[in-house]
């Protein structure tokens, strides 16, 4: 139980394009996700937060109108990064935790992206 | 600021070794504290929760909680190669949703 999936897994883009990834809970309701990032050799950093239906709380230092979270359904929560940098690339995680264990967050195998 | 300290390590222990992985907490009212194990490369794997004081186990973990002391500790007994990893302390504050993660320790296993 709590499966989390991600997709794609990795994604190489060229600058200025934009990159959606998804974020799904497969045997569980998600009513919270979870957006980290972590770079190289670094910890992980909370992006944002998604609770479904409503808008994503971003932690500070975060431009949310260059990582668009969206989290339409209970299973399901987006994160696209518009007009992607070099310095965007990273690993993108996402976690999810249900409205049962609202404390116990279960993260996704990750997205490698590298912007070119 | 909340806070979870870990020592980075590397910890070093030869195979068949119990390793010892301590954690830190500067929030009195953090409830909750789980142990997540970090593969290169790879995304967090939860490994163990715990809520009361006192040992939790679970196969050849065992997870340790002293809310006076604010610590926590996760003991891997019978240490494989294949536990070598970054294992990450994370604590809920008792309020919101959010976790605090600290840095990690990094464990290698030597045969």
């Amino acid at each position: 139980g709590a499966v989390v999936s991600q997709h794609p897994s990795r994604v190489i883009c060229k600058s200025g394009t934009s990159v959606k990834i998804e974020c799904r809970s497969l045997d569980f309701q998600a009513t919270t996700m979870f957006w980290y990032r972590q770079f190289p050799k670094q910890s992980l950093m909370l992006m944002a937060t998604s609770n479904e239906g409503s808008k994503a709380t971003y932690e500070q230092g975060v431009e949310k109108d260059k990582f668009l979270i969206n989290h339409a359904s209970l299973t399901l929560s987006t994160l696209t990064v518009t007009s992607a940098h070099p310095e965007d690339s990273s690993f993108y995680i996402c976690s999810a935790s249900s409205s049962g264990t609202t404390d116990t967050q279960y993260f996704g195998p990750g997205t490698r992206l590298t912007v070119l | 600021q909340k806070e979870v300290e870990q020592n980075s390590g590397p910890l070093s222990v030869p195979e068949g070794a119990i390793a010892s992985l301590n954690c830190t907490y500067s929030d009195r009212v953090s409830q909750s504290f789980f142990w997540y194990r970090q593969y290169s490369g790879k995304s967090p794997e939860l490994i163990m929760s715990i809520y009361s004081n006192g040992d939790k186990e679970d196969g050849r973990f065992t997870a340790q909680l002293n809310k006076a002391s604010q610590y926590v500790s996760l003991l891997i007994r019978d240490s494989q190669p294949s536990d070598s990893a970054t294992y990450l302390c994370a604590v809920h504050p008792g309020g919101g949703n959010k976790l605090t993660f600290g840095t990690g320790t990094q464990l290698k296993v030597e045969l």
